[in-house]
């Protein structure tokens, strides 16, 4: 089955750059969707096909996907943005797909 | 603004059945896709399954094919998943997304999530 990859785990100072990375062999043909969850919340959505940001979404996050990785950046990360993220995406029946989730870690 | 109310949840009995649904509020129902998407204890996001805005396409995560249906009525402005044979692996929050993209043939990301139900699957 097809399966999309993250790493466990990133950490960063606040301030610094955090790049969290989604891998997947159907990413070149399908867009990739990436939330934010915070413990005991529901996931929100913070970018949409590959590098769109929703309303209401601070412009430190962006997206960026090539080849068969996606990317979330998060500029200047704050405190605030610790949180599980999850890239999403679909494979070739269109059935939906998560990656295993990224611990983001900030301090 | 999008609102998405699930309820039904509780405990059942392996082998059990149980029906969530999701009330629905804030958009044009009937013009966008919906999505189950769960969450076992403590681990990550699990794609469940995904219906068309008409009700006339459906697809399965492998682990729910066969034992779990998703359905929805638009009149109601309601979404629904029947569990059937059910597993203690499916303990988890079941939560009910909108699909980003209107009128759309197939399910694609999701933008609005409820805050979910708790199903727990034990003896």
């Amino acid at each position: 089955s097809y399966e999309l990859t993250q790493p466990p785990s990133v950490s960063v100072s606040p301030g610094q750059t955090a790049r969290i990375t989604c891998s997947g062999d159907a990413l070149p043909k399908k867009y990739a969707y990436w939330y934010q969850q915070k413990s005991g919340q529901a996931p929100v959505l913070v970018i949409y096909e590959d590098s769109k940001r929703p309303s209401g979404i601070p412009e430190r996050f962006s997206g960026s996907s090539s080849g068969t990785m996606a990317t979330l950046t998060i500029s200047g990360a704050q405190v605030e943005d610790e949180a599980d993220y999850y890239c999403y995406s679909t494979d070739s029946s269109a059935n939906g797909v998560f990656g295993g989730g990224t611990k983001l870690t900030v301090l | 603004q999008v609102h998405l109310v699930e309820s039904g949840g509780g405990v059942v009995q392996p082998g059990g059945s149980l029906r969530v649904s999701c009330a629905a509020s804030g958009f044009t129902f009937n013009s966008y896709g919906m999505h189950w998407v769960r969450q076992a204890p403590g681990k990550g996001l699990e794609w469940v399954a995904f219906i068309r805005y008409d009700g006339s396409y459906t697809c399965y995560a492998d682990s729910v094919k066969g034992r779990f249906t998703i359905s929805r009525d638009n009149s109601k402005n309601t979404l629904y998943l029947q569990m059937n044979s059910l597993r203690p692996e499916d303990t988890a929050v079941y939560y009910c997304a909108k699909d980003v993209v209107g009128l759309a043939d197939t399910g694609g990301g999701v933008d609005y999530w409820g805050q979910g139900t708790l199903v727990t699957v034990s003896s």
